[in-house]
């Protein structure tokens, strides 16, 4: 079990550039969660797919914001313009889908954001 | 109100002492509750999983939840260093299950 894997680790921008993140889920995890998670506080959700379909998004996810996830394997999230409040740690995490709650979802070390 | 609160900490104890953590929830309709501890620079790691009410324990980890009052705990017994991390507690929302986090807690376990 190689776990959820995210790269890159640490990514330094200027503001107004593109980034993108990959994840990389475990293997038979057939839903892909990415969350934000900034200092001090709590992951906050940001998007689900399951499979290749994207089934919801956060309000917190402007349209700078994109997701995919090709073939329903790995997912990439991109940043356009990036902004100052986009420094953040970029959480990825996947669970295996099921008709109740108890599918726990595993997270990888995520992705720094950092802004200059 | 966030839907899910907790006091950020930092909550210090010495080594072998209890670690009581709590959470409060605003939502009646949610049922299950987790634990993640979260080391520095790392992401989440589910500790603990409890659904409805009542106990659940597991090694040096309890769980409590008490839907009556919205309220979530857990105990840490035997408190090492290695325990020195932050807490989150989240309950899932929804078709989905997209969790919904607590701030975290803080805990410094001093030898």
């Amino acid at each position: 079990d190689t776990g959820v894997s995210q790269d890159p680790r640490h990514k330094i921008t200027k503001r107004g550039q593109n980034v993108t993140f990959r994840c990389d889920p475990i293997s038979e995890h057939n839903r892909l969660y990415w969350y934000r998670q900034t200092l001090g506080q709590g992951p906050e959700f940001l998007t689900y797919f399951q499979n290749e379909a994207q089934l919801e998004k956060s309000r917190l996810l402007s349209d700078r914001f994109s997701a995919e996830r090709p073939k329903g394997s790995f997912s990439t999230l991109e940043i356009q313009r990036t902004e100052q409040g986009d420094s953040a740690m970029y959480l990825c995490a996947s669970s295996l889908a099921g008709g109740n709650f108890n599918q726990p979802q595993h997270f990888g070390d995520g992705t720094r954001l950092s802004i200059l | 109100q966030k839907e899910v609160e907790q006091d950020p900490g930092p909550l210090s104890v010495p080594e072998g002492a209890i670690v009581s953590l709590n959470c409060t929830y605003s939502n009646s309709a949610f049922q299950y509750f987790m634990w993640y501890r979260q080391y520095s620079r790392k992401g989440p790691e589910l500790l603990m999983y409890t659904y409805s009410s009542g106990n659940k324990e597991d090694g040096r980890f309890t769980a409590q939840v008490d839907k009556s009052s919205k309220y979530i705990s857990l105990f840490i017994r035997d408190s090492q260093p290695s325990d020195s991390a932050t807490y989150l507690c989240a309950t899932p929302k929804a078709a989905g299950n997209k969790l919904t986090f607590g701030g975290g807690t803080r805990v410094l376990v001093k030898p």
